[in-house]
């Protein structure tokens, strides 16, 4: 079956634009997660979903990060105004269980 | 909050020797841990996980060993082949009205042929 989709693979925008980063989980999964990662580090936790509801956002770095689910299945990352430390593979996940137990391709922004 | 230190950061060794990669946390309520494999350029890929009322989880060449007293866990990787080249990363999790899971750095291993 279908894997966890992310969209789109790679993005490049200049310093101050607004993204939005799309995650389609595996169907029927309650748990959705979104991890950040830099070049050579592991991923960090951003932010964590049950369904529609976001039960933890406390990795993201600041308030121009928002995540929403509004639907329980498909996510959306958005950034706002983004710095060139914004510059990284987010990553989403999903899982009908404990932890993140399936990723997805990732996206990876270029912030220019 | 929850801290993964993992070490070591690179391992090299010979093909069918065995690799061992450890990892400590710091969040004593953690009770979930999983491992992943990530290729370059490739999603992480979870390999193996343990839950905090298990001692020891064996599938196939790897394993993994939770010494929730010491809060470390490690990852045993017998018969090396070239094919598990990758970076390998710990994580604990926390099951707290949700599973906020924090990842180690990394552990670059290279199986030699």
């Amino acid at each position: 079956g279908a894997g966890v989709s992310q969209s789109p693979r790679y993005k490049v925008a200049k310093r101050g634009q607004d993204v939005a980063l799309r995650c389609d989980p595996i169907s029927g999964h309650v748990s959705l997660f979104w991890y950040q990662q830099a070049l050579g580090q592991g991923p960090e936790f951003l932010t964590y979903f049950q369904n529609e509801a976001q039960l933890d956002k406390s990795g993201l770095p600041s308030d121009r990060f928002f995540a929403e689910r509004p639907e329980g299945s498909v996510s959306t990352l958005k950034i706002q105004r983004t710095q060139q430390e914004d510059s990284a593979v987010y990553l989403c996940a999903s899982s009908s269980e404990a932890g993140p137990r399936f990723f997805g391709p990732g996206t990876r922004l270029t912030v220019l | 909050g929850e801290n993964v230190e993992q070490h070591p950061s690179t391992l090299s060794v010979q093909e069918g020797d065995s690799a061992v990669i450890k990892c400590t946390y710091s969040d004593s309520a953690s009770n979930y841990f999983p491992w992943y494999k990530q290729e370059l350029g490739k999603r992480p890929q979870l390999i193996i996980d343990i839950r905090s009322n298990v001692g020891e989880k064996k599938d196939q060449r790897i394993a993994v060993t939770l010494n929730k007293t010491a809060k470390h866990f490690s990852l045993h990787i017998t018969e090396t082949q070239p094919e598990d080249s990758a970076v390998y990363f710990c994580a604990a999790s926390l099951n707290t009205g949700g599973f906020k899971t924090i990842f180690g750095a990394g552990t670059r291993l290279f199986v030699k042929a």
